[in-house]
């Protein structure tokens, strides 16, 4: 079957800017994480959704950044007046439930701030 | 807090030689243990996983042993492979909070 899916592949922006990246998880998985991957470094937490209901975000780094799931399917990160070490690889996971089942790992989205 | 420690890298063998990645951890309460995997051009993908004390995982002919007295969890392959050429991340889950902690992960180059 599918597996999750990010949108875009990959972003450029300009500093300042709003950005939206995307997130498909994968067909009935409850669980959603959002990870950031900086260079040379291995993914770090942002957030975790439990349905529709963001369950932990204590890896969100500011108040720039934001995150939904409203139909408890497809996720949006969203980040506001963006900045250049916000440049990293944003990666979307899933699982059937959560509570340290197996993740599944999307593509990831590769986010450029200029 | 949580915390994870790879080798440093990179790390290249030439086929056939034998692989050993080591990883160690700092946990709260008893953590399930992962090995994730990322390809050339491809997302992250688990490896194995053991989720009590003395596990083994395995899968590819890939091998790691949770060693709690030694807050250990490496990676060994007895014979690697071109196509074993990747990124890996060791990785933990302590059910305390939701979220994987990641090693800064390790590039193996392997040549034929």
């Amino acid at each position: 079957g599918a597996g999750v899916s990010q949108t875009p592949s990959n972003k450029v922006t300009e500093k300042g800017k709003y950005v939206e990246l995307r997130c498909d998880p994968i067909s009935g998985h409850t669980a959603l994480y959002w990870y950031r991957q900086s260079l040379g470094q291995g993914p770090e937490f942002l957030i975790y959704f439990q349905g529709t209901g963001a369950a932990d975000d204590s890896g969100l780094p500011n108040d720039r950044f934001f995150a939904v799931r409203p139909e408890g399917s497809v996720s949006t990160l969203k980040i506001q007046r963006t900045e250049r070490g916000d440049s990293a690889v944003y990666l979307c996971a899933s699982s059937q439930r959560g509570g340290g089942e197996t993740q599944y790992f999307g593509p990831g989205t590769r986010l450029l701030v200029l | 807090g949580n915390s994870v420690t790879q080798m440093e890298g990179p790390v290249t063998l030439s086929e056939e030689a034998f692989l050993t990645i080591n990883c160690t951890y700092t946990a709260t309460g008893y953590p399930s243990l992962f090995w994730y995997v990322q390809y050339p051009g491809e997302g992250l993908q688990l490896l194995l996983k053991a989720t009590k004390a003395d596990d083994k995982g395995s899968n590819k002919g890939f091998e790691a042993t949770y060693r709690k007295e030694t807050t250990s969890f490496h990676l060994e392959k007895g014979s690697v492979q071109v196509s074993d050429s990747a990124v890996y991340f060791c990785a933990l889950y302590t059910g305390a909070n939701s979220k994987l902690t990641f090693g800064k992960g390790i590039t193996l180059s392997v040549r034929p």
